[in-house]
């Protein structure tokens, strides 16, 4: 079976930074991504992992392990507009080259002044 | 913008009903996903389609069915509905999926369905 776990909330403080976890099980794993939804809206991609390590993007940087199954979302110099729900997604590649995401229940992060 | 297209954007209907959410996916990509997501809760996925082919299913309803045309755009059809059935409808796309390649999905801006 598939399960991805992450934090329901966080808060954290503008200009603050905060790691944001995923821990993953899955079967035939091909990337992990990460992406952002503010309330009612789409959702938009912020990064994607395939191999171990950090992969930096502006303020935003996600580290994978595949070993572990962990993932994490790292957001510095937090500003009010990052306030949004962080949703990681395990994409599964299975037989034609077609993929899977799946996606965890997301995280709601609270930027307070 | 994503580049990919629903319609309508806000749907109000009775249970009982019968409505069909429609998707445009980006120029060029011949996937097209569909999912669910409920008040305060995650991305549910309910199908994939690729240039015209059912591909993955995940947990769809059987009073839920999708198809896709030679030109790419897809529909979804909910009938019977239910009041639980109120949710964001979102479609995304995608290139071909090759391993190793990012191929993102890009999220349309989804329907809002309320039934009452």
């Amino acid at each position: 079976g598939q399960n991805i776990d992450q934090p329901t909330e966080m808060t954290a403080t503008e200009g603050a930074i905060v790691q944001i976890n995923c821990t993953y099980q899955t079967s035939g794993f091909n990337g992990l991504f990460w992406y952002q939804q503010h309330a009612g809206e789409a959702p938009t991609f912020l990064s994607y992992n395939v191999l171990d390590g950090l992969e930096e993007k502006g303020r935003f940087s996600s580290f994978l392990s595949r070993s572990k199954g962990y993932s994490y979302l790292l957001l510095k110099e937090l500003q009010m507009k990052d306030s949004a729900s962080y949703l990681c997604a395990v994409r599964n590649m299975f037989s034609g080259g077609y993929n899977k995401l799946i996606f965890g229940a997301g995280t709601r992060l609270a930027v307070h002044p | 913008d994503s580049g990919v297209t629903q319609t309508p954007k806000h749907l109000i209907t009775a249970t009982g009903q019968r409505v069909t959410l429609r998707c445009s996916p980006r120029s060029g990509d011949l996937s097209v996903y569909w999912y669910q997501q409920s008040l305060d809760q995650g991305l549910q996925f309910l199908i994939q389609y690729y240039n015209g082919e059912e591909r993955a299913k995940g947990n769809i309803l059987e009073r839920f069915s999708a198809q896709q045309f030679p030109d790419l755009h897809s529909e979804l059809n909910l009938s019977s509905l239910e009041l639980g059935d109120s949710a964001l409808y979102f479609c995304a796309s995608s290139p071909v999926g090759r391993e190793g390649r990012r191929n993102e999905q890009f999220f349309g801006p989804g329907t809002r369905l309320t039934v009452l």
